[in-house]
C-alpha cells in the first residue's frame, strides 16, 4: 500500500525566511503528486500538483515543489515565506493510471510564520 | 461549478443522536471520498465510491457509521448512535480520474462535536 511520510510536523519561521518541507512516499510505480495547504478553519486547497514532465513544479503563492523519483521524494519549497503562509501543509500521492486513485495523505506539517 | 458542497458547515449533537452529513460532489466526478480530520489521527480516508458504488470502507471505524451515494450528485455519512470521540471535521472530496487527473477537490467541511 502507498504512504506517505512528512518529517516535519511543525515549523516555526520569521517572516522572508525559507522554507522547505520534506515529503517522501512508499511507491514503486507512476505516481501523481501534491501539495495541499489548509488555512485555520478552512477546507483543504491544492498547492500544486505534479504529473508528469518538468520534475520543478511552480505553485500558486510563489511555493514550488521538486520530484526527486530516485529519492521518491517532493519537498515543497519557498523561498521568502510571509505571515498569511501560516497553515497546515498536506503532502499527498495518487496512482498515475490503472491503480488506485486514493488520495494518500501524510500527516501533515503545521508552519507557523511570525511577522 | 460551485465546487465539493457539504452540509451543515457546524454540527453539534448530544451523545447517542443520529447525525447525517452531507456532500454534493462537482458535476460529473465519478470518485467522492469522506475523509475525517482530527488532531490524534490527521486525514483518515473512511470511504469512498466510483461512480455511485462505495468500493472500500475499511476506514470506516465502526458499524456505527454508514454512507451512501443514491446518486451521482450526493452523498451522505451518517453515525448512529453518535459519540463523543466522532467529534472531528469531516470532508468530503471528489475527483475524476478519467479526464487524466487524479486531484481531489474538497469540500468545506463539517465541524461536528458530540457533547
Amino acid at each position: 500500500a502507498q504512504s506517505v511520510s512528512q518529517h516535519n510536523h511543525h515549523v516555526i519561521l520569521s517572516e522572508a525566511a525559507s522554507l522547505e518541507l520534506g515529503c517522501n512516499y512508499s511507491y514503486g510505480g507512476t505516481v501523481n503528486l501534491f501539495w495541499y495547504v489548509q488555512y485555520p478553519g478552512q477546507h483543504l486547497q491544492l498547492l500544486l500538483k505534479y504529473f508528469s514532465g518538468d520534475p520543478l513544479v511552480k505553485g500558486i503563492k510563489g511555493f514550488e515543489a521538486e520530484f526527486i523519483k530516485s529519492k521518491f521524494s517532493f519537498n515543497l519549497r519557498k523561498p521568502s515565506v510571509q505571515w498569511s503562509d501560516t497553515a497546515e501543509y498536506f503532502c499527498a500521492v495518487t496512482h498515475a493510471r490503472g491503480g488506485s486513485y486514493i488520495p494518500t495523505f501524510g500527516r501533515g506539517t503545521s508552519l507557523i510564520v511570525h511577522p | 461549478d460551485a465546487g465539493v458542497i457539504q452540509s451543515p458547515r457546524h454540527e453539534v449533537t448530544e451523545m447517542g443522536q443520529e447525525v447525517t452529513l452531507r456532500c454534493k460532489p462537482i458535476s460529473g466526478h465519478d470518485y467522492l471520498f469522506w475523509y475525517r480530520q482530527t488532531m490524534m489521527r490527521g486525514l483518515e480516508l473512511l470511504i469512498y465510491f466510483n461512480n455511485n458504488v462505495p468500493i472500500d470502507d475499511s476506514g470506516m471505524p465502526e458499524d456505527r457509521f454508514s454512507a451512501k451515494m443514491p446518486n451521482a450528485s450526493f452523498s451522505t455519512l451518517k453515525i448512529q448512535p453518535s459519540e463523543p470521540r466522532d467529534s472531528a471535521v469531516y470532508f468530503c472530496a471528489s475527483s475524476f480520474p478519467s479526464r487524466g487527473s487524479t486531484e481531489a477537490f474538497f469540500g468545506q467541511g463539517t465541524r461536528l462535536t458530540v457533547v
